[in-house]
């Protein structure tokens, strides 16, 4: 199984700021790799896929980058309706992992 | 637009079987997408079950697969998840979602809105 780990698992931003959250696979998934936004007590919702395109209606504040192993998403402007939790996940075979998740909190 | 929606019972008991159905709305569950189970233990991540093809291919995520049945039912645009000789462990909210899967393009694109299912005698 291809391990994805996360970091941070959480951090503290304020409404503005630049957030950057990284996600580390345990071997090469070239650029299959998925990012995925979940509020409290709704499903998630995909931002990113193949490391870096946008699905669409997604802002374009988010951004994701990377390939191979290492992996980032960009928040370039962080605003209220981000607090959230996010997970990468690998689409490169099965069985399909995600992260641990990075809770995005209000500082 | 597409909409799925799980359906089945809330409360399991242990070393019973967890069944749920996840009726699919706004386009044919017969197309080119594989149909997922995704589960999430209170405050925890997700963790993949498994997938069903309209064709009735299945994969499973191996740390389940002995324990796990994904299908479909083409006529009433629904697939289901059974799982097997469940613990406390198996509490979970259970999501059903699409995967989309071609033109190199793979990701869980739609989802349900999730169904707590809770193992306890």
């Amino acid at each position: 199984d291809i391990q994805m780990t996360q970091s941070p698992s959480s951090l503290s931003a304020s409404v503005g700021d630049r957030v950057t959250i990284t996600c580390r696979a345990s071997q090469s998934i070239t650029s299959y790799l998925n990012w995925y936004q979940q509020k409290p007590g709704k499903a998630p919702k995909l931002l990113i896929y193949v490391a870096s395109r946008l699905q669409s209606g997604v802002p374009s504040r988010f951004s994701g980058s990377g390939s191979g192993t290492d992996f980032t998403l960009t928040i370039s402007s962080l605003q209220p309706e981000d607090f959230a939790t996010y997970y990468c996940q690998q689409s490169d075979s099965t069985p399909r992992t995600f992260g641990q998740g990075t809770k995005v909190e209000i500082k | 637009q597409v909409q799925l929606q799980e359906s089945g019972p809330g409360l399991v008991k242990p070393s019973g079987t967890l069944s749920l159905t996840c009726a699919v709305s706004g386009g044919s569950i017969s197309y080119i997408y594989w149909w997922s189970w995704v589960r999430q233990p209170p405050g925890k991540g997700l963790e993949w079950i498994g997938d069903v093809y309209h064709t009735g291919s299945t994969n499973y995520n191996p740390s389940l697969k002995s324990r796990v049945t994904i299908s479909v039912d083409k006529s009433n645009n629904q697939f289901s998840l059974k799982l097997d000789s469940v613990t406390a462990a198996d509490t979970a909210v259970y999501y059903c979602a699409r995967w989309q899967d071609g033109y190199n393009l793979y990701y869980f694109d739609y989802w349900g809105q999730g169904t707590l299912v809770t193992v306890s005698s």
